[in-house]
């Protein structure tokens, strides 16, 4: 079936420093990504997305790198910041309106 | 910016009680979803909208059922609340792209029920 997971449940970084939070999805069909920061007590809150015919796509201090081959996505986030503390969603799709959604990976940023 | 509200961030509840739990987005979105968020489990589709009273079951709609009789609102509504359903609930909305391209989801803050 259809699954999509991150790879460690818990990432801590030191802040000034990149961090790389990895997703593994299951559905070779998949064709748009999504990745979403949740922070405590709120919605998750769009970041950056990337369809199948990109590898690579970059937003503001954000990238995201899709490699179809091993069906990977990772987000990595430059200069983390304090602000940068929530847990982070992949989410994948293959058609309209139907996401799914990876567990979450809760990024602690020590100062 | 696309906002989604949703009418209550915390609410307690007891078994067997009618809840409501309302959902407004003011980007003129065509589909709206409900998904509720429990630890260990991620987000999970209850139910979701493509259009002014259309409704679509999604993974998990035993014991929900859901309005919208407009196309900025839809409401969730649990007809008797059971402590199975203390949970975080979300709302999403997302407007379908041309030529079948993927749409992207704006979540609300959540609604933290507590069923007792």
């Amino acid at each position: 079936g259809e699954s999509v997971g991150l790879h460690l449940p818990t990432l801590s970084v030191q802040e000034g420093d990149n961090s790389i939070i990895n997703c593994a999805y299951s559905n070779s069909a998949s064709d748009y990504f999504i990745w979403y920061k949740q922070e405590s007590g709120k919605g998750p809150q769009f970041i950056i997305d990337i369809r199948s015919n990109m590898d690579k796509r970059q937003g503001q201090r954000v990238t995201v790198l899709l490699n179809k081959t091993v069906k990977h996505l990772s987000l990595q986030i430059a200069a983390t910041q304090p602000g940068d503390s929530a847990v982070y969603f992949c989410a994948e799709t293959s058609r309209p309106g139907k996401l799914i959604f990876g567990q979450g990976t809760t990024l602690q940023v020590k100062p | 910016d696309v906002k989604v509200t949703q009418s209550s961030r915390y609410l307690v509840k007891r078994t067997g009680e009618k809840v409501f739990l309302e959902c407004v987005q003011d980007m003129d979105h065509e589909n709206m979803f409900w998904y509720r968020q429990d630890p260990g489990l991620g987000l999970r589709l209850i139910y979701f909208s493509y259009d002014v009273k259309m409704k679509e079951k999604g993974d998990i709609p035993e014991g929900y059922s859901v309005s919208r009789e407009k196309k900025e609102r839809f409401s969730l509504i649990l007809e008797s609340a059971s402590t199975n359903q203390t949970s975080m609930y979300l709302c999403a909305s997302s407007s379908p792209q041309p030529s079948g391209g993927r749409e992207t989801q704006y979540f609300g803050p959540g609604t933290r029920l507590l069923v007792l």
